[in-house]
């Protein structure tokens, strides 16, 4: 089966640093992705995961630990319009379907 | 630009008619997919293609039906069969599995 688990929601503040975790169990495991949702928008692409360790892009870093099915969303710096909903993918390499995480609901106040 | 288009972003709908919900790519991408999206639920998977004339089931398939005869769309119509058919609904493309996928803009439906 597949199940991915992330916190609902989250609070912080402007020009913090906030780790949004998550953690998989899924058949045929092949990379974790994240996305950035607004509200009533489509998700945007943030970081891709496949092998163990971590990934940096600007304010964002996203790690993975494969073999504790574990991977974190990491934000710096943190501004209003990064409040948003962040999306936990994993992506199931015999299907090359997405499985998605119900979201975390980041709100960043000043 | 290339993008992915879904149209309309706004349908409503009344209670046991069908309805087809538009989703075209000029990314040139060979799969593409369909995910419905619900508050507290995360985005569940409908069908998916990954070649033209070819697509396959997702976990809440059921009330649902595509087709896929060209390269660049892939339309989802939602029948009367769907128990819940109100909804945000997302179609994406992918080129392939590292490079994740590519979401248009959704379609909101609302049935009444």
């Amino acid at each position: 089966g597949q199940n991915i688990d992330q916190p609902t929601e989250m609070t912080a503040t402007e020009g913090a640093i906030v780790q949004i975790n998550c953690t998989y169990q899924t058949s045929g495991f092949n990379g974790l992705f994240w996305y950035q949702q607004h509200a009533g928008e489509a998700p945007t692409f943030l970081s891709y995961n496949v092998l163990d360790g971590l990934e940096e892009k600007g304010r964002f870093s996203s790690f993975l630990s494969r073999s504790k099915g574990y991977s974190y969303l990491l934000l710096k710096e943190l501004q209003m319009k990064d409040s948003a909903s962040y999306l936990c993918a994993a992506l199931r390499g015999g299907y090359s379907t997405l499985t998605f995480g119900k979201g975390t609901m980041l709100l960043v106040s000043p | 630009d290339g993008g992915i288009t879904q149209s309309p972003k706004y349908l409503f709908r009344k209670e046991g008619q069908n309805v087809t919900l538009s989703c075209e790519q000029n990314l040139n991408h060979d799969a593409m997919y369909w995910y419905r999206q619900d508050p507290g639920q995360g985005l569940r998977l409908i069908y998916y293609s990954q070649i033209v004339n070819d697509f396959q089931k997702g976990d809440i398939a059921e009330g649902y039906s595509v087709s896929r005869e060209k390269k660049e769309s892939f339309p989802l119509t939602v029948t009367s069969a769907q128990k819940n058919p109100t909804a945000f609904y997302l179609c994406a493309s992918s080129p392939g599995q590292a490079y994740g996928y590519t979401f248009g803009s959704g379609t909101r439906l609302t049935v009444v």
